[in-house]
């Protein structure tokens, strides 16, 4: 099956700053890209839809400008996430996918807020 | 609103023996594709199988093959010869058949696989 690769795959930052989570598909290019977020022992939470060129659309409940995600070409997104608080510590998961097929799933970044 | 329900937390099977995991789903949507996805310890999300709403004859990959029930709105999994490689949390999932569409997971059920 096609690739998909999250970078990095944990990470801890301090209270305050921001970080990047990067999602790549590597031997494919992605019409759209999803971001989920996952607690412990819960299910996958859909963030955002994003599509290549075109504003992410956020789910419900979802701080756009907290959570700011890019997809500036078809094989690479980004999470960014802003001004971080341990309360945003979770599993961030990324899956794209190629036009009317299943989705690819990175394996996941572990962000740890202190 | 579509929404996935899968009514079992855990369950668990003696490994080479059978077990059959359920979900029902709701939806209004004639076609659409449901899923089963495995997450062991690694956390990478696996699809498991896929079945098209259109077709009428239950997907099947080796020791896995599910129920496709359209009518019940139920796609219950079955894993044949349980194997201690099977543990995992499973997720049974939804997509409409839009260009776009998101996919909708249920809460999930952790497979245990007794040795």
């Amino acid at each position: 099956g096609a690739v998909v690769s999250q970078h990095p795959s944990w990470v801890i930052c301090k209270s305050g700053t921001s970080v990047k989570i990067e999602c790549r598909s590597l031997d494919f290019q992605a019409t759209t890209m999803f971001w989920y977020r996952q607690f412990p022992k819960q299910s996958l939470m859909l963030m955002a839809t994003s599509n290549e060129g075109s504003k992410a659309t956020y789910e419900q409940g979802v701080e756009k400008d907290k959570f700011l995600i890019n997809h500036a070409s078809l094989t690479l997104s980004t999470l960014t996430v802003t001004s971080a608080h341990p309360e945003d510590s979770s599993f961030y998961i990324c899956s794209a996918r190629i036009m009317n097929t299943e989705a690819f799933f990175g394996q996941g970044t572990r962000l740890t807020v202190v | 609103a579509q929404t996935v329900t899968q009514s079992q937390p855990e369950m668990s099977v003696q490994e080479a023996e059978t077990v059959t995991l359920s979900c029902t789903y709701d939806t209004s949507e004639s076609d659409y594709y449901l899923f089963w996805y495995k997450q062991p310890p690694s956390r990478q999300m696996i699809l498991v199988i896929r079945q098209e709403a259109y077709k009428q004859q239950n997907a099947t990959e080796n020791r896995f093959s599910v129920n496709f029930q359209k009518a019940a709105k139920s796609f219950s999994l079955k894993i044949s010869d349980s194997q201690l490689g099977d543990a995992a949390m499973y997720f049974c999932a939804y997509r409409k058949s839009n260009r776009d569409d998101k996919i909708i997971f249920g809460k999930g059920t952790r497979l245990h696989i007794l040795p």
